[in-house]
């Protein structure tokens, strides 16, 4: 069993729509929560930090269910910029990160 | 401030020989780590290091070796490459380890 699991998409979302998407982990021990964006051939970089009261950063939603050990994350009013896949990530206590295999998000006009 | 810088960006390379990827920090930052990225996946976790000693391996084979040095640069060193070793090779830096980490903008490795 992987880790951290991620439906691997595509999901395809008009513009304007609103989309979300989870992940679950595995270990329990995990101390660290986030959501990276990768646009193709880059690097991934940081989206949010999630913690288990909930966040949110603009047009993101990201929440986080410790008992049940999933992360979920909601874009609302998705923007043509939005499609990318994202990846979500657990840490242990020393910050090896631990990703899944990513969502794939495709935002047409 | 500059961000994680990774050198070479590309590198092309025949079966049987080594490489060597650098990585250096943000500023200030003394927690490095090393993936690996395949077509389709998400990247793996291959070394961290944090003040300069090793505090995690992945399930990778010992031709892979990293240092981190007293500047909290880091290398890593790949030996006897083979084909499946063809990927974007990773670098992040974090303040300390788990919190939030911040990728270069990676090696991509073909190995014909």
């Amino acid at each position: 069993r992987k880790e951290v699991e991620q439906d691997p998409g595509p999901f395809n979302v008009p513009e304007g729509a609103t989309v979300a998407f989870n992940c679950t982990y595995s270990n329990s021990a995990s101390q660290s929560f986030f959501w990276y964006r990768q646009d193709c051939r880059k690097e991934p970089k940081l989206l949010m930090s999630v913690y288990s009261s909930g966040n949110e950063d603009g047009r993101f939603t990201a929440q986080l269910n410790r008992a049940s050990q999933y992360i979920s994350l909601l874009i609302r009013d998705s923007k043509l910029s939005d499609s990318a896949t994202y990846l979500c990530v657990v840490t242990d206590s020393w910050g090896k990160l631990q990703f899944g295999a990513g969502t794939q998000v495709v935002v047409t006009p | 401030d500059a961000g994680v810088t990774q050198s070479p960006t590309h590198l092309i390379k025949t079966r049987g020989q080594h490489v060597t990827l650098r990585c250096s920090p943000i500023s200030g930052h003394k927690s490095v780590s090393w993936y690996q990225q395949v077509l389709g996946q998400g990247p793996q976790f291959i070394f961290q290091y944090y003040e300069k000693e090793e505090r995690g391996r992945g399930n990778f084979p010992d031709r892979f070796s990293a240092r981190q040095f007293p500047n909290y640069s880091s290398e890593l060193n790949v030996n006897a490459l083979l084909l499946g070793d063809s990927a974007l090779y990773l670098c992040a830096s974090s303040l300390v380890g788990n919190t939030e980490a911040f990728f270069g903008q990676g090696t991509r490795l073909t190995v014909v």
